[in-house]
């Protein structure tokens, strides 16, 4: 079946760690993304990528980085800079026709 | 800036009790105007994408609309598994999804 894979569900942060979010996707969609979900907010857009080896900052980037070494892939790492980590972090993918956004089932960080 | 209002924030209904959820939206040059349901600890599902003013679109209970200002998610005699959060997201002329903050709807029996 084609879809986005997010892992771990569940993640745990301590105080001055990085953590890193995995996102894996077999849609062959070029383009991916990385969105924040805090209740009662709509969806903040951390990073994206148009192309492999490409990648833009979004809205509220400070704090996390991302790569794109390979198509299917685009994992986001929570750096310690990040102050408030605790979210519902979501992964998307589209293809290059459409303006859909496929999504992953999410990993929700919390710091211990 | 593109902007998108969703309301109610959250609504009950009873089963069998049609209702409709409304998106307000300003978007410099509208690409397209999208419905998801978000289950809860779940990624957001796409139910519709609308292009012009006029558009309507339905799937089993659900039924879209779109004008110039605003989008309506219609919803007919809901069943209980139709509760979820309704998210509405416009795409600009910057290619950019805009979220608003959803509707919690719960469908008691």
């Amino acid at each position: 079946d084609g879809g986005i894979t997010q892992s771990p569900k569940y993640l745990f942060r301590k105080e001055g760690q990085n953590v890193t979010l995995s996102c894996e996707q077999n849609l062959n969609h070029d383009a991916m993304y990385w969105y924040r979900q805090d209740p009662g907010q709509g969806l903040r857009l951390i990073y994206y990528s148009q192309i492999v080896n490409d990648f833009q900052k979004g809205d509220i980037a400070e704090g996390y980085s991302v790569s794109r070494e390979k198509k299917e892939s685009f994992p986001l790492t929570v750096t310690s800079a990040q102050k408030n980590p605790t979210a519902f972090y979501l992964c998307a993918s589209r293809e290059a026709s459409n303006e859909k956004l496929f999504f992953g089932s999410g990993t929700q960080l919390s710091v211990l | 800036e593109d902007q998108v209002t969703q309301s109610p924030e959250a609504l009950r209904l009873q089963e069998g009790e049609s209702s409709s959820l409304n998106c307000s939206y300003t978007v410099s040059g509208l690409r397209g105007l999208f419905w998801y349901r978000q289950d809860p600890g779940k990624g957001p599902e796409f139910l519709f994408t609308l292009y012009s003013a006029g558009e309507e679109k339905e799937k089993e209970r659900l039924k879209a609309t779109l004008t110039k200002k605003e989008s309506f998610l219609h919803i007919t005699a809901p069943k209980p598994e139709d509760s979820a959060t309704y998210l509405c997201a416009v795409s600009g002329t910057a290619s950019k999804l805009t979220f608003g903050t959803g509707t919690r709807l719960q469908v008691t029996l």
